[in-house]
């Protein structure tokens, strides 16, 4: 019953640009920033975007991020096949008083 | 560089309780906020708690308010989290991570542990 809706899945050829939504409102993305955060599976999540559009060292500039309104959204160009992965909104929630993750999107490498 | 390792998973009953320990190195503990976040099996991931630098400030996740309790021991470098009345819905694995903000919190995660598994079950 997460607060930040993401769709299940993307997917896209190696090379392609795939583009993950992130879904709030008023109280979450709306009055907050955003970040983002990979999971292969069966390994710890890793940050990979925050405060909206912001690479942590040693990010590959093919990931970018942007919010607008009540939105977000990660994007990866030049898909590549380690880009496999669970990808996860999050932010603050102030009606909720706590951190919010998204339903989470799989993305995968045709 | 930065690590973050948990311990004190297990197999525990309902109604039971279970402390999990998270060790850090690698940076100065005692100015970071640090968090716990879970992921139930094949599922999401969900923010569990958060504890100031100088544990002054505490939030939990409604779930389990009240019935967890996080703390840090700086001269140890540690986080833990008590859990208590154990359910079968906290079934999960348990990651600390280091908030991003230092002093003040910026409610992003920039470093995670490996996680503990946390089972519970009759």
């Amino acid at each position: 019953q997460s607060v930040l809706t993401q769709p299940p899945s993307a997917s896209g050829t190696p090379g392609q640009r795939v583009t993950i939504s992130c879904s709030g409102s008023s109280s979450n993305i709306g009055s907050n920033t955003v970040n983002w955060y990979q999971q292969v599976p069966g390994t710890a999540p890793k940050l990979l975007i925050h405060t909206n559009s912001q690479r942590p060292s040693g990010v590959p500039d093919r990931f970018s991020g942007s919010r607008s309104g009540t939105s977000a959204s990660l994007a990866i160009s030049g898909l590549q096949s380690e880009d496999e992965a669970d990808y996860y909104c999050a932010t603050w929630d102030d009606s909720l008083n706590g951190c919010v993750f998204g339903t989470g999107t799989k993305v995968s490498v045709l | 560089q930065v690590q973050l390792v948990e311990s004190g998973g297990g197999l525990v009953k309902p109604g039971g309780s279970l402390r999990l320990s998270c060790a850090a190195s690698g940076f100065i503990f005692s100015d970071s906020y640090m968090n716990w976040i879970r992921q139930a099996p094949g599922k999401g991931l969900e923010w569990v708690s958060y504890i100031s630098s100088s544990s002054t400030y505490t939030k939990y996740a409604d779930s389990v308010r009240g019935r967890f309790t996080i703390s840090r021991d700086n001269t140890k470098n540690s986080l833990y989290l008590q859990m208590n009345n154990l359910r079968a819905e906290d079934t999960a694995v348990y990651y600390c991570a280091r908030d991003g903000g230092g002093f003040y919190p910026k409610y992003y995660f920039d470093s995670w542990g490996q996680g503990t598994l946390v089972t519970v079950s009759s």
